[in-house]
C-alpha cells in the first residue's frame, strides 16, 4: 500500500483557515487522493477526495501539488465543530476500495 | 446520519464465545466495508464485499468471517474472542467497487471482551 505522511497534531483558531498537508511521494498514476475526517465518538466521514486537478466541495477544497507527491486539505474558516482527526488516504484500485487508514493529523480549534 | 446502521450499539461477552455484528447499507450501495478500530492499531479494514462476493480482504483473522445477503445487508462473525477483539468496528458502504467511489460509514458496534 502506497504510504502518506502527515504531521501528528496542528492547531487552529476558529474563522480561520487552516491547511492540512499530506505527502505521498510513493503515488502511483492511478491512486487518488482521499481525505476522511473522524469526530469524536463516531465513524470516519468522508471529506474530498481527487486524481490531479484541485477539487472544491462544500465542505472544503483540496490542493494537489504538480507532481502529485503531495496534497493539501484546506478548510476555509474553521469550526468548533472541525475539530477532528483528519487522514489522508491513498485509494488502492487493485485491491478493490479499501482504505488504508495512518495515524492521521489531530485538529484542535481554539475559540 | 450517513444512512449506515448498524446493530448492536454496545456488545459485552466473555473470552471464547462469538458474536454476530450487522450492518445495513445505504440503499443502492452495493459494496460493504468492515473496519476495526483498536487503540493501539488505529482504524484497520478487514474486508470487503461487493453484490454478495468477496471483494478485497485486509488483516482480517481466521477467527472471523463475514459475509454479504442477497439484501446487501452483511454480518460480521467474531469467534474464540480474546481480549485483544475488544475494539469498535465500523461498516462503510458505497455505490460501487471503485477507487473513486465515496464510503459512508455507520455509528460502529463497541464490542467489550471481558
Amino acid at each position: 500500500d502506497a504510504k502518506t505522511t502527515q504531521p501528528n497534531s496542528m492547531e487552529s483558531n476558529e474563522e480561520e483557515p487552516v491547511h492540512l498537508p499530506c505527502n505521498h511521494s510513493t503515488i502511483s498514476g492511478t491512486d487518488y487522493i482521499h481525505w476522511y475526517r473522524q469526530l469524536p465518538s463516531q465513524g470516519p466521514e468522508y471529506v474530498i477526495h481527487g486524481l490531479t486537478s484541485n477539487v472544491n466541495n462544500r465542505m472544503a477544497s483540496l490542493a494537489i501539488a504538480e507532481d502529485r507527491k503531495s496534497s493539501t486539505l484546506i478548510l476555509h474558516r474553521a469550526t468548533l465543530r472541525d475539530a477532528a482527526v483528519y487522514y489522508c488516504i491513498l485509494g488502492d484500485m487493485e485491491y478493490g476500495n479499501k482504505l488504508v487508514f495512518g495515524a492521521g493529523t489531530i485538529l484542535r480549534v481554539k475559540s | 446520519d450517513s444512512g449506515v446502521t448498524q446493530t448492536p450499539k454496545h456488545l459485552i461477552t466473555a473470552t471464547g464465545q462469538r458474536v454476530t455484528l450487522r450492518c445495513s447499507p445505504r440503499s443502492g450501495d452495493l459494496s460493504v466495508y468492515w473496519y476495526q478500530q483498536s487503540l493501539d492499531q488505529g482504524l484497520q479494514f478487514l474486508i470487503q464485499y461487493y453484490n454478495g462476493e468477496e471483494r478485497a480482504k485486509g488483516n482480517i483473522l481466521e477467527r472471523f468471517s463475514a459475509q454479504q445477503f442477497p439484501d446487501l445487508h452483511s454480518e460480521l462473525n467474531l469467534s474464540s474472542l480474546e481480549l485483544g477483539d475488544s475494539a469498535l468496528y465500523f461498516c462503510a458502504s458505497s455505490v460501487g467497487d471503485r477507487d473513486n467511489n465515496e464510503q459512508f460509514f455507520g455509528p460502529g458496534t463497541r464490542l467489550t471482551v471481558l
